[in-house]
């Protein structure tokens, strides 16, 4: 099965609200990282956060990586109707020569 | 700068056909993957070249191929198409290898095998 899997699989929120989706993996990571897809184009790159490190921020996102519980989450805050979308996580698995993409959360964010 | 161009955008083969996409990378970065992204599957990793070399393949039949050239451009052929190799076909490029570095992802080729 994959590295990532993404919870929880869909997500409606009114425009305003705060978005939370996490991703958990199985295996050691050198890092992780969080695309956005909006839908049937191509994957947007929004943050990587390195093993090492716990927290990172990007405007209105926010991640946090728990290498203990091997879980991330992201935080979308004072989401917006553009922020409707699928987002996917990204994990090495602890090789470099390996990348999998998570199933993914569809986020839909209401006016 | 222009981002990942990838041609065409839309396919549509039958059975048996074969197929080459096209991806032009982000000037400067050397390396090229390939994605298949189905409803049912998710992304799932194909090839990722590096400076014209494969670097590493995914868990796909020996019908799915690609190349790099020297000006680091992609192709990835498939041969005898089948039904579920319909699929968007997204190929992303980043200066360093993918693992370590922010891809960027073109648009998507969309191929329908009837």
């Amino acid at each position: 099965s994959q590295q990532g899997e993404e919870d929880p699989q869909a997500l409606s929120i009114q425009e305003g609200e705060n978005a939370t989706m996490n991703c958990s993996y199985k295996t050691s990571i050198n890092n992780l990282q969080w695309y956005r897809q909006n839908s049937g184009r191509g994957l947007v790159h929004l943050i990587l956060i390195r093993s090492n490190e716990r927290e990172k921020h990007s405007g209105r996102l926010r991640v946090t990586l728990d290498t203990s519980k091997k879980s991330s989450s992201l935080l979308i805050t004072a989401s917006r109707a553009a922020d409707t979308a699928s987002y996917f996580c990204a994990t090495d698995a602890g090789n470099f020569n390996k990348f999998y993409f998570g199933s993914g959360t569809k986020l839909n964010v209401k006016p | 700068k222009a981002g990942v161009t990838q041609t065409p955008r839309y396919l549509i083969k039958t059975r048996g056909q074969q197929v080459t996409l096209s991806c032009s990378p982000i000037s400067g970065h050397r390396s090229v993957s390939w994605y298949q992204q189905t409803p049912g599957q998710g992304l799932q990793f194909l090839f990722e070249y590096f400076s014209e070399t494969q670097r590493n393949k995914g868990n796909f039949p020996g019908r799915f191929s690609g190349r790099q050239f020297s000006n680091s451009r992609s192709e990835m052929n498939v041969s005898t198409l089948e039904l579920g190799d319909s699929a968007l076909y997204l190929c992303a490029s980043s200066k360093l290898p993918r693992q370590t570095d922010t891809q960027y992802f073109g648009p998507g080729t969309r191929l329908t095998v009837l």
